[in-house]
């Protein structure tokens, strides 16, 4: 399995203001995925992040509000611009390896993010 | 499109009793299937995964999943609840490109 940490654990912010988000993974690899987990609610993918492309955003997310950097195989960082209340969230860098055929995906500890 | 359903957002058993932990599944193709769990102020950890060598799955922690096509469910079993099993349940549906969550159930564990 892989070892995945996110940096910040946690923060508080002003609204208006943008946070970067790090992920760093122990190993290489091709996939990474960011997503968010809105308070008592399931996680949504934001983006998949490859190595060499540009992200890629699922519908209702967007370049301008959440930039995804991917600049080797084994980090990606996520900002949060221009935060509002509603960006509150838990924010989970994920990754995909195959495994015996199969993609099995996993997830870092996440940033808890509250905006004020 | 692909989807998964769970089945009450918070289920309560005692110390000692069946984990049932339901989720049925919406996809054109046959689908690899997944639970995660979720401990307080953690990530999620993979519980197991079905990917259609056998409809009977075990994973950690003693769980365990059947794959029953006919009723499309995957619904997710123990059969003795432990207080640390207090956490947070996923069921998901995925294939090549991306993974899709249910929207979770809370488990809770009475003494």
């Amino acid at each position: 399995s892989a070892v995945i940490s996110q940096k910040p654990s946690r923060d508080i912010c002003q609204r208006g203001t943008s946070l970067t988000i790090q992920c760093q993974v122990d190993s290489q690899v091709t996939m990474m995925f960011w997503y968010r987990q809105q308070p008592g609610q399931s996680l949504t993918l934001i983006a998949t992040a490859n190595q060499g492309s540009e992200a890629t955003y699922e519908s209702g997310f967007v370049i301008d509000k959440f930039p995804i950097s991917r600049p080797n195989l084994t980090f990606s960082t996520l900002t949060v611009s221009n935060m509002s209340p509603e960006d509150s969230s838990i924010y989970l860098c994920s990754v995909r390896y195959r495994l015996a055929g199969v993609n099995e995906q996993f997830f870092g500890p996440g940033t808890r993010l509250t905006v004020l | 499109a692909q989807s998964v359903t769970q089945l009450g957002s918070h289920v309560s058993v005692s110390e000692g009793a069946l984990v049932l932990l339901r989720c049925n599944y919406s996809s054109s193709v046959p689908p690899y299937l997944f639970w995660y769990v979720q401990y307080p102020n953690q990530g999620l950890q993979l519980l197991l995964k079905y990917t259609s060598a056998a409809t009977l799955v075990k994973g950690i922690n003693g769980f365990e999943a059947e794959f029953k096509k006919s009723e499309t469910s995957f619904h997710l079993t123990k059969p003795s609840a432990h207080m640390s099993d207090a956490a947070e349940y996923f069921c998901a549906v995925g294939r090549d490109d991306k993974i899709i969550f249910g929207k979770g159930t809370r488990l809770h564990i009475l003494p």
